[in-house]
């Protein structure tokens, strides 16, 4: 089966811009997440999705990060403005359902802010 | 805050060698725990877990142990291969609610050859 799809790999943009990422599921998995690693750290979760409902976005910074799921099944990640220290790479992964413990993770997007 | 962490950052090994990688987690609440691989510019793959209710699980080349009483988790790689070589992350997840992975910092393991 295909794995999770994650667009672009890498992106450059000065502090105070905005930026999106985007991510395809492994077709028929109802859950989305977005992680944040850091350099050096593990991956934090941002957000999740069931299907297109938001299950957990308690540590995602609202004031500048947003993310949608719309249909259920791709989903988009927004930071605007971006800081410096929003610079990571962002993980998609994707599972089943809520009780199934396989998750899925892309290659992630590489995002440095300058 | 985060509440699974690991020994030591960093493990050097000879091709051949048995690893052992070290996980210590804070949470006595969690009841699934997963070991993942990384390797430069991929995401995190998945190599074993193992649920709260068993002390031991064997894969391919592969041990995971869980210690409930000082609450700690590691992965045993026997033969370790130049292949290995990657960064090695414990998460830990706790059944109710979000249902998330909470992972710890990692250890890199380094196969010399």
């Amino acid at each position: 089966e295909a794995g999770v799809a994650q667009s672009p790999r890498y992106k450059i943009i000065e502090k105070r811009q905005s930026v999106a990422f985007w991510c395809n599921p492994i077709s028929g998995h109802a859950t989305l997440y977005w992680y944040q690693q850091i350099l050096g750290q593990g991956p934090k979760l941002l957000i999740q999705f069931q299907n297109n409902g938001v299950v957990d976005d308690s540590q995602l910074p609202k004031d500048r990060f947003s993310a949608e799921r719309l249909k259920g099944v791709d989903s988009t990640l927004k930071i605007q403005p971006a800081k410096l220290e929003d610079s990571a790479v962002y993980l998609c992964a994707s599972s089943l359902d809520r009780a199934s413990y396989g998750y899925t993770f892309g290659s992630g997007t590489r995002l440095t802010v300058v | 805050g985060e509440s699974v962490g690991l020994h030591l950052p960093t493990l050097s090994v000879q091709e051949g060698d048995n690893s052992i990688i070290n996980c210590a987690y804070s949470n006595s609440a969690s009841d699934y725990f997963i070991w993942y691989k990384q390797e430069s510019g991929k995401g995190p793959q998945f190599i074993i877990d193992i649920r709260s209710n068993m002390d031991k699980r064997q894969g391919q080349r592969v041990t995971v142990l869980l210690n409930k009483t000082v609450k700690h988790l590691s992965l045993q790689i026997a033969a370790t291969q130049p292949g290995d070589s990657a960064v090695y992350f414990c998460a830990e997840m706790t059944r109710g609610g979000s249902e998330k992975l909470v992972f710890g910092k990692g250890t890199k393991l380094t196969v010399n050859p």
